[in-house]
């Protein structure tokens, strides 16, 4: 089975603070993405990266920056926290893939970030 | 752009009985995949059914299945004998897009399932 991991299920972090936000998957997968979820909206792409060092913008890419060195390994960053990014944040991973794909994205257990 | 609209924020059902969450779509891509998730209280996302564009069967998964409508655009989850389990929070999403963007999924805002007994 997939293992997608996220470094913390529960964070809380001050105003301003720098947050880094861990994933690691375990299936060799290029494709890793980074999902905000809140009430009434849905999931929504922050970040996502089809290869080492490369990363492309989603549609809520404001206030949020990534990193990825290592092909396992997708890292959100908060430059300096805000309230507003007091969220769910859900991590996944998928094999690289056309359109009309049948791999799902495989996520990890989410991090509840809440900013003080 | 690809959109996910699902209307219903909120549905109940009682046990043992069928329920049909709604799903409609948005893309002008030939090529595109349906997808359903599951969501529980304890949060973690769990694939349930997929559809691809050019299936021309309707997906089944044990006790779901996806009502696929192409014409109208639509991809309805059917969950049939509903069990107090299947209370959670439902997801629809597509993959589409070109180039770079594909592999991603869009998702609708979700349907929260309260089954009764």
């Amino acid at each position: 089975d997939v293992k997608v991991t996220q470094s913390s299920r529960y964070l809380v972090k001050r105003t301003g603070e720098k947050v880094f936000l861990e994933c690691v998957q375990d299936m060799d997968h290029e494709n890793m993405f980074w999902y905000r979820q809140d009430p009434g909206l849905g999931l929504r792409l922050i970040y996502f990266s089809y290869d080492v060092k490369m990363k492309e913008k989603g549609d809520i890419p404001e206030g949020y920056s990534v990193s990825r060195e290592k092909k396992e390994r997708f890292s959100l960053i908060l430059e300096s926290a805000s309230t507003n990014q007091t969220s769910m944040y859900l991590c996944a991973s998928s094999p690289v893939q056309g359109a009309g794909s049948h791999s799902p994205l495989h996520f990890g257990n989410g991090t509840r970030l809440t900013v003080t | 752009a690809q959109k996910i609209t699902q209307t219903q924020p909120g549905m109940f059902v009682q046990e043992k009985e069928a329920v049909t969450l709604d799903c409609t779509y948005d893309t002008s891509d030939p090529s595109y995949g349906l997808f359903w998730y599951k969501q529980p209280s304890s949060g973690e996302m769990i694939f349930l059914i997929y559809q691809g564009s050019y299936d021309q069967q309707n997906a089944t998964e044990g006790r779901y299945s996806l009502n696929f409508q192409k014409a109208r655009k639509s991809a309805n989850l059917v969950i049939s004998a509903s069990q107090l389990g299947d209370s959670a929070m439902y997801f629809c999403a597509m993959r589409g897009g070109r180039g770079s963007t594909l592999g991603r999924l869009y998702f609708g805002r979700g349907t929260q399932l309260t089954v009764w007994p």
